[in-house]
C-alpha cells in the first residue's frame, strides 16, 4: 500500500515559537493532502485540505494565519504552527490521496505529537 | 448537517465476536470506511464499502445498507491486540471524510 511519512514524529517547543511539520507521500503522487488534529480521547478533526499548487481550504474555526499550509509538490505538504501556545498541543495527522484507483482512499501518516510548554 | 453515530465504548471477551454499529447522515455518499486506531497512533485502514452488502476480510467483515444509512464492523475470534478505537468515516459528495467519534473496544481475557 501507499506510504505516507511525517516528520518529526514528536516535538516539544516553547510557547511563542513556530513549528513545522512535514508530510510526504513516498511512493505515489498525492494530488490532495489533508491535515487533521486530534485531541486526547476525541475524534479526528479536519483542519484543512490542500491541493498541489493552490491555497489550502481551511475548515471553519481553523485560523489560516496560525496554521500555515504549503503544498508545493505532489509529494510534500507542510503545516507550520505559528506562535504556538499550550492549547495547540495535540496530535497532528496528515493524509494523502490521489484520484486514481477505485476510490479516493486516504493514506495516513504516522502523526506528529506536538507539546507546547 | 452531517452526522456519524457510533457507540462510545464496547467491551468483549477474547475469542468472542463483536459488532460495532455506525449510522450516518451526510450530504452525498461516496463510500464508508472503517479504520482502526491504537492509542497514540494514526488510523490504519480496515475496510471500504460503497455498495450494499457484506465485505469479508479475514477476521474482519464490514456491512453496508445505504438505504438505512447504516454500517457495521464485525470482528471475529477477538484477540487482545484488537483493543483499539474503531473509527467509521463516510466520504461525502466532495470526497471529504466525515469522521465518527470512534468506538473504544476493550477486550478482556
Amino acid at each position: 500500500g501507499a506510504v505516507v511519512s511525517q516528520h518529526p514524529s514528536w516535538v516539544i517547543c516553547k510557547s511563542g515559537t513556530s513549528v513545522k511539520i512535514e508530510c510526504r507521500s513516498l511512493d505515489f503522487q498525492a494530488t490532495t493532502m489533508f491535515w487533521y488534529r486530534q485531541f486526547p480521547k476525541q475524534s479526528l478533526m479536519l483542519m484543512a485540505t490542500s491541493n498541489e499548487g493552490s491555497k489550502a481550504t481551511y475548515e471553519q474555526g481553523v485560523e489560516k494565519d496560525k496554521f500555515l499550509i504549503n503544498h508545493a509538490s505532489l509529494t510534500l505538504s507542510t503545516l507550520t504552527v505559528t506562535s504556538a501556545h499550550p492549547e495547540d498541543s495535540s496530535f497532528y495527522i496528515c493524509s494523502a490521496s490521489n484520484l486514481e484507483g477505485d476510490y479516493n482512499e486516504q493514506f495516513f501518516g504516522p502523526g506528529t505529537r506536538l507539546t507546547v510548554l | 448537517g452531517q452526522n456519524i453515530d457510533q457507540p462510545t465504548e464496547m467491551t468483549a471477551t477474547e475469542g468472542a465476536i463483536v459488532q460495532i454499529n455506525c449510522t450516518y447522515q451526510t450530504s452525498g455518499f461516496n463510500g464508508l470506511f472503517w479504520y482502526q486506531q491504537h492509542a497514540g497512533e494514526a488510523p490504519t485502514f480496515l475496510s471500504y464499502n460503497v455498495l450494499d452488502g457484506l465485505e469479508e476480510k479475514g477476521r474482519f467483515s464490514s456491512f453496508l445498507s445505504r438505504s438505512k444509512g447504516y454500517s457495521y464492523l464485525l470482528l471475529k475470534e477477538l484477540q487482545m491486540k484488537d483493543s483499539a478505537s474503531y473509527l467509521c468515516a463516510v466520504q461525502d459528495s466532495n470526497y471529504q471524510l466525515i469522521w465518527g467519534a470512534g468506538t473504544k473496544l476493550i477486550i478482556k481475557p
